[in-house]
């Protein structure tokens, strides 16, 4: 089974910070990789798919990068809206998530 | 846009036996591989099964393999869960979800609202 690791585990950051989260894989998974987007009491919500397609709706201060085993997250200019729990996801072999990147407000 | 409503989520003694369902409404689920997903509290989310668009083939997360078994009825728009043999550690909150595409595997588009399921004595 492939297993998906995060870094940071939380990261703290103001209004207008540039974050970048990590996740890696424990064999290649070409970019068959997506990020989710979970704020308290809500279902995770799609943000970026195939590494660096960017979902519709999404706003584009998100991006995604990597291929392989490892993989980006950037939030270009975060906003209020945008500190939640952050997912990665593989889904070249069956499906597996990463422990997930709390971005909190420092 | 279309809606994910899962229930059947209860509070059930270790060893019992629960079944969730997940009805769409506003889209048809008849094409799409579909999933279920939980969350224990305060936890990260975990796959735990999918079952593709005929029902002809099912995956499970190790954790549960053996345990629980994923059903679908196209003509009610439908997938079913039957959890036996449950753990406390099974307790968590319960997400169906949808593939994005219809055709090779895909991340989910679409969530429920998920399904409480407590296993406690």
């Amino acid at each position: 089974d492939i297993q998906m690791t995060q870094s940071p585990s939380t990261l703290s950051a103001s209004v207008g910070d540039r974050v970048t989260i990590t996740c890696r894989a424990s064999q290649s998974i070409s970019s068959w990789l997506a990020w989710y987007q979970q704020k308290p009491g809500k279902a995770p919500k799609l943000v970026i798919y195939k590494a660096s397609t960017l979902e519709s709706g999404v706003p584009s201060r998100f991006s995604g990068s990597g291929s392989g085993t490892e993989f980006t997250l950037t939030i270009s200019s975060l906003q209020p809206d945008d500190f939640a729990t952050y997912y990665c996801q593989q889904y070249n072999s069956y499906f597996a998530f990463g422990p997930g990147t709390k971005v909190e407000i420092k | 846009e279309g809606q994910l409503v899962e229930s059947g989520g209860d509070v059930v003694q270790p060893g019992g036996s629960l079944r969730l369902s997940c009805t769409a409404s506003g889209i048809s689920l008849e094409d799409y591989t579909m999933h279920w997903v939980r969350q224990a509290p305060g936890k990260g989310v975990e796959w735990v099964s999918l079952i593709n668009w005929d029902g002809g083939r099912t995956h499970y997360a190790d954790s549960v393999k053996g345990r629980f078994s994923l059903s679908r009825d196209n003509g009610k728009n439908s997938l079913y869960l039957q959890m036996n043999s449950l753990r406390a550690e099974d307790t968590a909150l319960y997400y169906c979800a949808k593939e994005k595409l219809d055709y090779d595997s895909s991340p989910y588009d679409l969530w429920g609202q998920g399904t409480l399921v407590t296993v406690s004595s």
